[in-house]
């Protein structure tokens, strides 16, 4: 049973500061891997997508990789503002339907 | 990109009473949709999977009878929690995409049972 893990649960940075955001699965077959984003009693929104036969994914300041041999994926965010505070979530997707296994995500905090 | 419009955003209820979910697909056809359930503090449960046309399949340890799909069409997905209770409290969210590569998640349902 594929199991999401995210570390930390939660983060404080002041602003400007780079950072990393951890995610692990235990099982590496997986379908491609997302990162997400959500704010207070919000929806989701897609930050990026990694196939498993990519090892990142970029998108303006955001940075996420993918090592699926270890199991594990992070998402870089470079020179934090106060606007990226909110949650991250990483959803893993094992076969070729839509179901997606989320982790407990990480909530970020960045002060000005 | 896809736009999933989930209706309505939050709701208050008696316990015992029934609250229905409405998720269209505004520019896309779905013909799947999921949806999820979430915790205080916790990460997103999928609860069940609905597809047009036919009956929804649900995760181990969700009832069936008291979380009702129906996937009539193609841009249309409802869930009502029947006899909701206190315990049913949750934030609702469904997702759906036009392919499996990149799903559109719903602004969610924030469900308060009295």
């Amino acid at each position: 049973k594929q199991e999401v893990t995210q570390i930390p649960a939660a983060l404080s940075v002041p602003e400007g500061e780079n950072l990393v955001l951890n995610c692990s699965f235990t099982d590496s077959a997986i379908y491609n891997l997302q990162w997400f984003r959500q704010d207070p009693g919000k929806g989701l929104t897609s930050l990026l997508l990694i196939q498993s036969s990519q090892r990142e994914q970029t998108s303006g300041r955001l940075n996420a990789s993918l090592d699926k041999s270890s199991g594990r994926s992070t998402l870089y965010i470079a020179a934090s503002q106060p606007g990226d505070s909110a949650t991250y979530l990483c959803a893993v997707k094992s076969g070729n339907t839509g179901k997606l296994i989320f982790g407990q995500g990480t909530t970020l905090q960045v002060k000005p | 990109g896809a736009v999933v419009s989930q209706h309505p955003s939050w709701v208050i209820c008696k316990s015992g009473t029934s609250v229905k979910i409405e998720c269209r697909s505004l520019d896309f056809q779905a013909t799947t949709m999921f949806w999820y359930r979430q915790f205080p503090k916790q990460s997103l449960m999928l609860m069940a999977t609905s597809n047009e046309g036919s009956k929804a399949t649900y995760e181990q340890g969700v009832e069936k009878d008291k979380f009702l799909i129906n996937h009539a069409s193609l841009t249309l997905s409802t869930l009502t929690v029947t006899s909701a209770h206190p315990e049913d409290s949750s934030f609702y969210i469904c997702s759906g995409g036009e392919s499996d590569e990149k799903l559109f998640f719903g602004s969610g349902t924030q469900l308060s049972v009295l």
